[in-house]
């Protein structure tokens, strides 16, 4: 199975502030097709996952361009830039290259 | 707009079964696989197989083989999730999600397995 490795387990954040979150797979995401298959969810205390960015860098429609999503093979960084209150909970890189598919163990996203 | 709504909470007792149902509304249904992600409390998501819901066909991951069943009622436009011989270990809430990338996610049903 592909392993998702995102660092950091959790960050503190102050609003208004820039963040990174890391993910890196244990295999490059390119599909046969020349596509990466690797996207950031978010999930809200309570809520269900909500993606954020679709095959590396592509926003999903509604999502503020304070996300931008950057990488390549098996290295993948999602930055929020100016962080508001509402984008606090947990982010999760997943990979749908490769069966089964796996996610990343989350990076919690804290009010500093 | 798209939505899949998911059946209500469930509470059972180890041995017995459970049946979990994703509705889907604004989009054609034929047209996009459906996902069943797993999240045990205060844990991550676990991806546990998908159906073609074009042709039925279910694929599991391995460690959801045997006693979990992805089906459809295709002329419903809902997707259903059948778990067998509940453990203790069942006790998670559980996803539908839309397509590859999983653009679209239900509110989630949770199951608790308790004696």
């Amino acid at each position: 199975d592909v392993v998702m490795t995102q660092t950091p387990p959790s960050l503190s954040v102050a609003i208004g502030q820039s963040v990174s979150i890391s993910c890196k797979s244990s295999q490059s995401l390119v599909y046969s097709d020349g596509k990466t298959y690797l996207h950031w969810l978010l999930q809200s205390s309570g809520r269900s996952p909500k993606r954020l960015i679709y095959q590396v860098s592509n926003l999903d429609s509604g999502v503020p361009d304070r996300f931008s999503g950057t990488g390549s093979q098996k290295d993948f960084t999602l930055k929020i830039s100016r962080v508001e209150a509402k984008d606090l909970g947990v982010y999760y890189c997943a990979q749908t290259t490769h069966f089964p598919y796996t996610f990343g163990a989350g990076t919690k996203l804290e009010l500093k | 707009q798209i939505q899949l709504v998911q059946s209500g909470p469930e509470l059972k007792k180890p041995g017995e079964s459970v049946k979990i149902s994703c509705k889907a509304s604004g989009y054609t249904f034929t047209d996009y696989a459906m996902h069943w992600v797993k999240q045990a409390p205060g844990k991550g998501l676990k991806w546990m197989g998908w159906i073609n819901t074009y042709t039925g066909k279910p694929t599991y991951a391995d460690d959801f083989k045997g006693r979990f069943v992805f089906s459809l009622e295709a002329s419903a436009s809902t997707a259903n999730l059948q778990i067998s011989n509940l453990k203790n270990e069942d006790t998670a809430t559980y996803f539908c999600a839309r397509g590859l990338g999983f653009a679209y996610w239900g509110q989630g049903t949770l199951v608790t397995v308790s004696s």
